[in-house]
């Protein structure tokens, strides 16, 4: 069965320092891998995905993932961190189930960032 | 471009009291379309999902229920709400077939309190 683990359901960094949230999935097949932001009390925006290719990811807001297989990883980064980051990040990965398909979501990671 | 929408955004009811909450997808037709809960602090549950039109299908059993009366309407209720139904409602779609590389879409969610 597929699932996803997040290590670190806070994390807390100074504003220019860097993001590092961690994604760890496993699955059976080849996986697409998704992490998305939620600001309070908003919808989840999708930041970035993999599906085949080039395995570093560039997303929106200066975001960027790198999936490594050997790890079964696909952690999140940010060279410097914005007091506008700071919100819950959730990575996903996608499952086929029938005719449909679902996503197995990680926890959440929170966000702070400190001035 | 796809739109979606949630109403009403926030909520507050008495326990035992109905519910209906709507999510409509403009811009896109025949999605596969799903409802999502957060309870506080906690990640995505997932709770109903649905590939076309009076096709649902229930991830958790419940007090709750789906419907989906048209092709982009997406409808959630309850008959008598419990305490435990509180929380952040998330309504998504995705594009349809047969592919796992597409990316879910969320609307902005209703908070629903119950009291």
């Amino acid at each position: 069965a597929q699932s996803v683990t997040q290590l670190g359901s806070h994390v807390s960094v100074s504003e220019g320092a860097l993001v590092l949230l961690r994604c760890n999935y496993s699955s059976s097949v080849p996986p697409y891998l998704f992490w998305y932001v939620q600001y309070p009390n908003q919808g989840l925006q999708l930041l970035l995905k993999y599906t085949t290719g080039a395995t570093l990811v560039k997303g929106i807001n200066g975001f960027e993932a790198e999936f490594k297989k050997s790890e079964t990883s696909f952690h999140l980064t940010k060279p410097s961190a914005h007091m506008s980051d700071a919100a819950e990040y959730f990575c996903a990965v996608s499952r086929s189930a029938g005719n449909n398909r679902k996503l197995i979501w990680g926890l959440g990671t929170s966000l702070a960032v400190n001035p | 471009s796809q739109t979606i929408h949630q109403w009403p955004a926030t909520l507050v009811q008495p326990v035992g009291s109905p519910l209906s909450l709507e999510c409509t997808v403009e811009g896109t037709s025949n999605p596969n379309l799903y409802w999502y809960r957060q309870a506080a602090g906690r990640g995505l549950q997932l709770l109903f999902y649905s590939v076309g039109i009076g096709q649902i299908s229930s991830e958790v059993p419940q007090n709750l229920s789906a419907s989906r009366p048209q092709d982009r309407q997406f409808i959630l209720s309850s008959k008598k709400l419990l305490l435990s139904d509180s929380g952040f409602y998330l309504c998504a779609w995705t594009l349809s077939g047969g592919s796992l590389r597409y990316e879910q879409y969320f609307g902005p969610g209703t908070r629903l309190t119950v009291t």
